[in-house]
């Protein structure tokens, strides 16, 4: 199975702070990796598919990015509607795995 | 508008079986792959189960291999996800999800609770 390793597990950040989320795969998945953002109650939401495409009506601030095994989520400027989970999916092969996730709080 | 409703969630006693169903709208359903992903309480995303636009190819786990059975009803646009043998571990709330090609699952329905507790 291939293992999906996410950092950190938590973090606090200030409003306009620059973020970043990173999950690494334990095996090649090509770009086939897909973010979540996931608020207290809520459906996930795609944010950042295939790795660095941005999913419909999510804000430019948000980029995805990949190097190597190592694939990131970007937040440029962090606003107050940001907080939440985050979660990455890797969608290259069965069984699918997530991330642990992520919970991004204000400072 | 896509919509994805799930139904059939509930308290459940382990050893016992659940079905749960999502109801699909917004889109031609047989076109789609369609999965189950659950999430226990206060914790991450676990894939669940994944079937194919017919149904003749289904895809699982090992920790549910065995005990759930994914199916779909093509003219109904319906999925659903009959869960045998179940442990209180399964306790989480199952969401109904569209697989899209190259993309992941891009629509989620709002999730069912599922109890195992005796």
């Amino acid at each position: 199975d291939i293992q999906m390793t996410q950092s950190p597990s938590s973090m606090s950040a200030s409003l306009g702070d620059r973020v970043t989320i990173t999950c690494q795969a334990s095996q090649d998945i090509g770009n086939n990796l897909i973010w979540f953002q996931q608020k207290p109650g809520k459906s996930p939401r795609p944010m950042i598919y295939y790795a660095t495409n941005l999913a419909n009506g999510v804000p430019s601030r948000f980029s995805g990015s990949r190097s190597g095994s190592d694939y990131s989520l970007t937040i440029s400027s962090l606003e107050s509607e940001d907080m939440a989970d985050y979660h990455c999916l890797q969608y290259k092969q069965y069984p699918y795995t997530f991330g642990a996730g992520t919970k991004l709080e204000l400072k | 508008e896509v919509q994805l409703v799930e139904s059939g969630g509930g308290l459940v006693q382990p050893g016992r079986s659940l079905k749960l169903s999502c109801a699909a709208s917004g889109f031609t359903f047989s076109n789609y792959y369609m999965a189950w992903v659950r999430q226990a309480p206060k914790k991450g995303l676990e894939w669940v189960a994944t079937i194919s636009t017919s149904g003749s190819r289904t895809y699982y786990p090992d920790s549910v291999k065995g005990r759930f059975t994914i199916s779909r009803d093509n003219a109904k646009s319906s999925l659903y996800l009959q869960m045998n043998s179940l442990k209180s571990e399964d306790t989480a709330t199952y969401y109904c999800a569209r697989r899209r090609y190259n993309y992941g699952f891009d629509y989620w329905g709002q999730g069912v609770m599922v109890t195992v507790s005796s």
